[in-house]
């Protein structure tokens, strides 16, 4: 089984603040998502990275891929009350579309 | 990306009785997957389910117990049957549609919360 584990589980910052959330494997995955999701609703499909090493920045949201292919890191700059949710990662496990979640980054911005 | 509906967005049971979740899907996908979540933790992956063929269980997940209908490519029903405390979570569909890449990218319904009493 290709587990992700996912740090902190929990984070409580002020507006304004950076954070980080970590995603790692000891197997190889071909790809990695990050999710977001708010209270009430399904989780959003923010990013997949695929290539090693790979950068990609959606507004304040920089996500990078390992160079292993192993983890990845999802790091958020000046964080706004918005950016609260929960925080998933994921990759997928087999050829039939199953997907395999870390724990989740339960992440607060405090204004 | 695609938009998914469910319901009922939420309701309250008695032990005992049976609850179905519809899943709606506004394209044709070929994968749907129902998954179970506690409040503020991850998803844990009950079922696949094809069209036109049976629903592929996990470990710990069967069918007499979540009996999984997928009648064409944009429905599917997820049925909560002989309820218990224990039962009550939050239950959600998602899709892999079938215009998407090979990165098994999942799309989200809003999700099903579930008390039962």
């Amino acid at each position: 089984t290709q587990l992700l584990e996912q740090s902190p589980q929990f984070l409580s910052i002020q507006e304004g603040e950076n954070l980080t959330v970590y995603c790692n494997s000891s197997s190889v995955f071909s790809s990695l998502q990050w999710y977001r999701q708010e209270p009430g609703e399904g989780p959003v499909l923010l990013v997949t990275v695929v290539t090693g090493g790979e950068v990609k920045k959606l507004k304040r949201l920089t996500f990078q891929f390992g160079d292993a292919r192993k983890d990845s890191s999802l790091h958020i700059t000046a964080a706004q009350p918005g950016d609260t949710g929960l925080y998933l990662c994921a990759g997928p496990t087999d050829s039939w579309g199953k997907l395999q979640f870390g724990a989740g980054t339960q992440v607060v911005v405090t204004p | 990306s695609a938009v998914i509906s469910q319901k009922p967005s939420r309701d309250i049971c008695q032990r005992g009785t049976s609850l179905t979740i519809q899943c709606q899907v506004d394209s044709q996908v070929t994968m749907m997957f129902w998954y179970r979540q506690q409040p503020g933790q991850s998803l844990t992956l009950i079922a696949t389910a094809n069209q036109g063929s049976e629903a592929t269980y996990e470990s710990g997940f069967v069918i007499d117990k979540f009996p999984i209908s997928r009648p064409n490519l944009t429905f599917s029903t997820l049925t909560v049957s002989n309820m218990s405390p224990e039962d009550s979570s939050i239950y959600l569909c998602s899709v892999e549609p079938v215009s998407r890449d090979t990165y098994n990218e999942q799309f989200f319904g809003p999700g099903t919360r579930l008390t039962v009493l």
